[in-house]
């Protein structure tokens, strides 16, 4: 079945620590996005990626990087720059930039401990 | 600064009732909108969309309305069931990316 994979689910990180969240998907999507959300807000943008080899920063890039090597893939390492790293990462993909059917992955919860 | 608000953070209905979750803006560019549904330790789902040219939508049990002058939309479910129990994200574009609203935790009541 064709989808989005993230891994891992949860993931607890030391503070001063980077740490990679993965993102792969298998829908031959060309745009791929990555979201964050927190208690009481809504989904924030972090990078988004319209094809490979090329990203974008979205709202809330300060402290995050990412690559797009591959069409399937589009990792997230969120870094010790990221002064509230705790929260909940969503990747998400869509056929093209622009096309609005995104697919999401079920999500990382990231605590910083 | 939010941009798409849900201002009821939760709803609880009776089976069989409709169910009404709402929606407002503050950007008047936004042309295009849509409601994902997410049920716990998984993704946003795509659920239902409007672009600005209609005001209403309908798919099913879902039905869109949107009011363009208050910048407000509603997803109403009709009737209401178990199953639809979940949190719902409404979803605004003006053709650069999405913006989302923080969400409403709907429960439905056998």
């Amino acid at each position: 079945d064709g989808g989005i994979t993230q891994s891992p689910k949860y993931l607890f990180r030391k503070e001063g620590q980077n740490v990679t969240l993965s993102c792969e998907q298998n829908l031959n999507h060309d745009a791929m996005y990555w979201y964050r959300q927190d208690p009481g807000q809504g989904l924030r943008l972090i990078y988004y990626s319209q094809i490979v080899n090329d990203f974008q920063k979205g709202d809330i890039a300060e402290g995050y990087s990412v690559s797009r090597e591959k069409k399937e893939s589009f990792p997230l390492t969120v870094t010790s720059a990221q002064k509230n790293p705790t929260a909940f990462y969503l990747c998400a993909s869509s056929p093209w930039w622009g096309d609005y059917g995104y697919t999401f992955g079920s999500g990382t919860r990231l605590t910083v401990v | 600064d939010q941009q798409v608000k849900q201002n009821s953070p939760s709803l609880s209905v009776q089976e069989g009732r409709i169910s009404i979750l709402n929606c407002d803006y503050t950007n008047s560019m936004f042309d295009y909108f849509l409601w994902y549904k997410k049920y716990p330790a998984e993704g946003p789902t795509f659920l239902i969309s409007i672009s600005s040219i209609k005001d209403k939508n309908e798919d099913g049990r879902f039905t869109v309305f949107l009011n363009k002058s208050a910048k407000h939309l509603s997803l109403h479910i009709v009737p209401s069931q178990p199953g639809d129990s979940a949190v719902y994200f409404c979803a605004a574009s003006g053709g650069n990316q999405f913006y989302f609203g923080t969400g409403t935790s709907l429960t439905v009541i056998p």
